[in-house]
């Protein structure tokens, strides 16, 4: 089942202007992974933050995570028209194991729109 | 490097057909696979875990005798539609897990629509 809920469903800005999107979570985590889907593609997956960090940069992008508040955002700074596209969080759950190893759950996904 | 592929990228079958689906990991191997499913506008779900060698792990309310999945090596896995219908029409997607980093890589998807 899903567990992960994003706000806003959908995000339209200006080119320029930062984006950022939500993701509340459930059970206990390992990990909180961020992917992004262009339209009718697969996905790309963006960062990993783990359940001891709080938060992490890779260029344009910043991951928050508040374990306490079972939450997550992604900050996109200086947004682009290439930005446009879905973004999902997905949790690895803490403590499992065999089968259920390193199993995603995703959340609903906001869908970005950044005008040119 | 972590790229991995699908094949086909689009099918078109007759109803009651059976459709295989490919998903290879080019350049790492990996010992579990994962299939997802997703509807147009909506979130990726999980259909099966795939374990290389061993019997795949279906998720709730996923007929493990209508979706067929084989892991044969650490790089294949395949998804075999059988009987498909119009209702198994949708976009499915794999993904391979590397270990070493966490991550899952995923495919770029394969889109069936059953007439």
């Amino acid at each position: 089942s899903q567990q992960g809920e994003e706000d806003p469903q959908a995000l339209s800005i200006q080119e320029g202007e930062n984006a950022t999107m939500n993701c509340s979570y459930k059970t206990s985590i390992n990990n909180l992974q961020w992917y992004r889907q262009n339209s009718g593609r697969g996905l790309v997956h963006l960062i990993l933050i783990r359940s001891n960090e709080r938060e992490k940069h890779s260029g344009r992008l910043r991951v928050t995570l508040d374990t306490s508040k079972k939450s997550s955002s992604l900050l996109i700074t200086a947004s682009r028209a290439a930005d446009t596209a879905s973004y999902f969080c997905a949790t690895v759950e803490a403590n499992a194991g065999g089968t259920s190893y390193g199993k995603l759950t995703f959340g609903q996904g906001t869908i970005l729109t950044v005008h040119p | 490097g972590a790229v991995v592929s699908q094949h086909p990228s689009r099918v078109i079958c007759k109803s009651g057909t059976s459709v295989k689906i490919e998903c290879r990991s080019l350049d790492f191997q990996a010992t579990t696979m994962f299939w997802y499913r997703q509807f147009p506008k909506q979130s990726l779900m999980l259909m099966a875990t795939s374990n290389e060698g061993s019997k795949a792990t279906y998720e709730q309310g996923v007929e493990k005798d209508k979706f067929l999945i084989n892991h044969a090596s650490l790089t294949l896995s395949t998804l075999t539609v059988t009987s498909a219908h119009p209702e198994d029409s949708s976009f499915y997607i794999c993904s391979a897990r590397l270990a070493a980093r966490g991550a899952q890589y995923f495919g770029p998807g394969t889109r069936l629509l059953v007439l």
